[in-house]
């Protein structure tokens, strides 16, 4: 079945440093794919999606591109906030059109001034 | 804030009983989304209703059950609760015709079952 996989986290940094979180994804068919972002105390906020492959979305300076040879959802980050600190996840679609989203395990995110 | 809300934000109550979840969404959001996020499971869909109706469904339990009202808020409510069933549940909600996914998340129910 559908699948997603995140890099185990936490992943701390320091402020203006370089972001990666690695996501893989495992599906039948093309699905969208999504990052999202969950701060301390509250819900998830959708942060970034590609709906198709070699699309890249972007949003608050972070970016991801979809890579359908690799599988993979990368998320990046040119330069680091401590406002950053959050857990990240990356979701696959599991069906067209519906909610019905697949989330990996999410990653911690520590940025330290 | 999201526009989404949700209470109770904590509901303690022991094995066997039943509770209620309440979700209003974003003004103007026809879909609703219910999710669990536990430790040993992550965060699970549970089920989609769009307008009224039901739109998807994950693998939610048969001890669970929700509906959206007219209004458009919706209820989870979930029986014969288990100490399992431990969970932070977040509503979504979102009105995107013919790309539902959820874009505005409410802070979630912590439900302790003891």
């Amino acid at each position: 079945g559908n699948s997603v996989t995140q890099m185990e986290g936490p992943v701390t940094l320091s402020e203006e440093a370089f972001l990666t979180i690695n996501c893989t994804y495992t599906a039948t068919g093309y699905p969208s794919l999504f990052w999202y972002v969950q701060y301390p105390g509250e819900g998830l906020q959708l942060l970034l999606k590609a709906t198709k492959a070699d699309d890249k979305g972007s949003n608050k300076g972070f970016e991801a591109t979809y890579r359908k040879e690799t599988t993979s959802f990368h998320l990046e980050k040119g330069s680091v906030q401590v406002s950053d600190s959050a857990v990240y996840f990356c979701a696959l679609s599991g069906e067209s059109n519906t909610g019905k989203l697949i989330f990996g395990q999410g990653t911690t995110l520590q940025v330290k001034p | 804030d999201s526009g989404v809300t949700q209470t109770p934000k904590h509901l303690i109550t022991a094995t066997g009983q039943r509770v209620t979840l309440r979700c209003s969404p974003r003004s103007g959001d026809l879909s609703v989304y219910w999710y669990q996020q536990s430790l040993d499971q992550g965060l699970q869909f549970l089920i989609q209703y769009y307008n009224g109706e039901e739109r998807a469904k994950g693998n939610i339990l048969e001890r669970f059950s929700a509906q959206q009202f007219p209004d458009l808020h919706s209820e989870l409510n979930l029986s014969s609760l288990e100490l399992g069933d431990s969970a932070l549940y977040f509503c979504a909600s979102s009105n995107h015709p013919g790309q539902e996914v959820p874009l505005h998340f409410g802070n979630g129910t912590r439900l302790t079952v003891t």
